[in-house]
C-alpha cells in the first residue's frame, strides 16, 4: 500500500511566526487532505488538495502530485493553531484513507 | 455542511460488556469508517463500508463487527469489551467527487 510519510513530527513556534509542514506519499493518489486534530480530538478538515494550490486565510496547501508530496503553510500562527496535522491519502477513491504519524504543532504566546 | 454525529463524546464500560457505537451522518455519503486512535499508533482503520449492508474489514478487525442496516448510520459493536479496547474511536464518512472525507467528533472509550 501507499506509504505516507510527514515531517518534521513536531514542530514548536512562537505566536506569529510561520511554518511549513511536508507529506510525502510513495505512490499517485486521487485524494489527499489535510486535517486539524484539535484539543478535543475531532479531526477538522483543512483542505481537500490532491493537485494545485488553495488557501484559506492564514492556510494555504500545495501538492505536487507528479512528486509526491504536500506542502501545508501556516502564516502568523496563533496559539489555537496548535494541536496535530494529519495528511490523508487515497488512489482507490471509495476506499479507505493511509494517514501519515502527523505533525504536533505547538505554538507558544 | 457535513455533519457526522457519534452517539457519545465519553463513555466508561465493564470488561465483557455488549458495547455499541453508534455513526450518523446526513450527507446521503455512500462510504463510512471506523477508526481508533492510540498514543503513538496513529489511526488504524478498524471497519468501513461502501454500502448499506456491506462491509469491509480494515487493519485491525479482531474483536470488532460493524453493521449498517441504513445508509446514513454505520455502528460499531464490541461484542465482548476488553481492556485492550481503551482507545479513541472516530466515525468518518466519504462523499464522492470530491472524494472528502470529514470525520466526526470521536469517543473516548474506557474500559474498566
Amino acid at each position: 500500500g501507499i506509504q505516507v510519510e510527514q515531517s518534521p513530527p513536531d514542530l514548536i513556534l512562537q505566536e506569529g511566526a510561520n511554518s511549513t509542514l511536508r507529506c510525502n506519499f510513495s505512490d499517485s493518489v486521487n485524494n489527499l487532505q489535510w486535517f486539524h486534530q484539535n484539543p478535543w480530538g475531532q479531526l477538522i478538515n483543512l483542505f481537500y488538495i490532491p493537485s494545485g494550490t488553495k488557501q484559506n486565510g492564514r492556510l494555504s496547501a500545495t501538492t505536487v502530485a507528479t512528486e509526491r508530496y504536500s506542502l501545508l503553510y501556516i502564516s502568523s500562527s496563533q496559539t489555537t493553531d496548535s494541536g496535530v496535522y494529519f495528511c490523508a491519502v487515497d488512489n482507490t477513491n471509495a476506499g479507505k484513507s493511509t494517514f501519515g504519524d502527523g505533525t504536533t504543532l505547538t505554538v507558544k504566546p | 455542511d457535513v455533519k457526522v454525529t457519534q452517539s457519545s463524546r465519553y463513555l466508561v464500560k465493564r470488561t465483557g460488556e455488549k458495547v455499541f457505537l453508534e455513526c450518523v451522518q446526513d450527507m446521503d455519503h455512500e462510504n463510512m469508517f471506523w477508526y481508533r486512535q492510540d498514543p503513538g499508533l496513529g489511526l488504524r482503520l478498524i471497519y468501513f463500508s461502501y454500502d448499506v449492508k456491506m462491509k469491509e474489514k480494515g487493519d485491525i478487525p479482531e474483536g470488532y463487527s460493524v453493521s449498517r442496516e441504513k445508509k446514513e448510520r454505520f455502528s460499531l459493536i464490541l461484542e465482548s469489551a476488553s481492556t485492550n479496547q481503551t482507545s479513541m474511536y472516530l466515525c468518518a464518512s466519504k462523499g464522492s467527487s470530491p472524494y472528502e472525507q470529514y470525520f466526526g467528533p470521536g469517543t473516548r472509550l474506557t474500559v474498566t
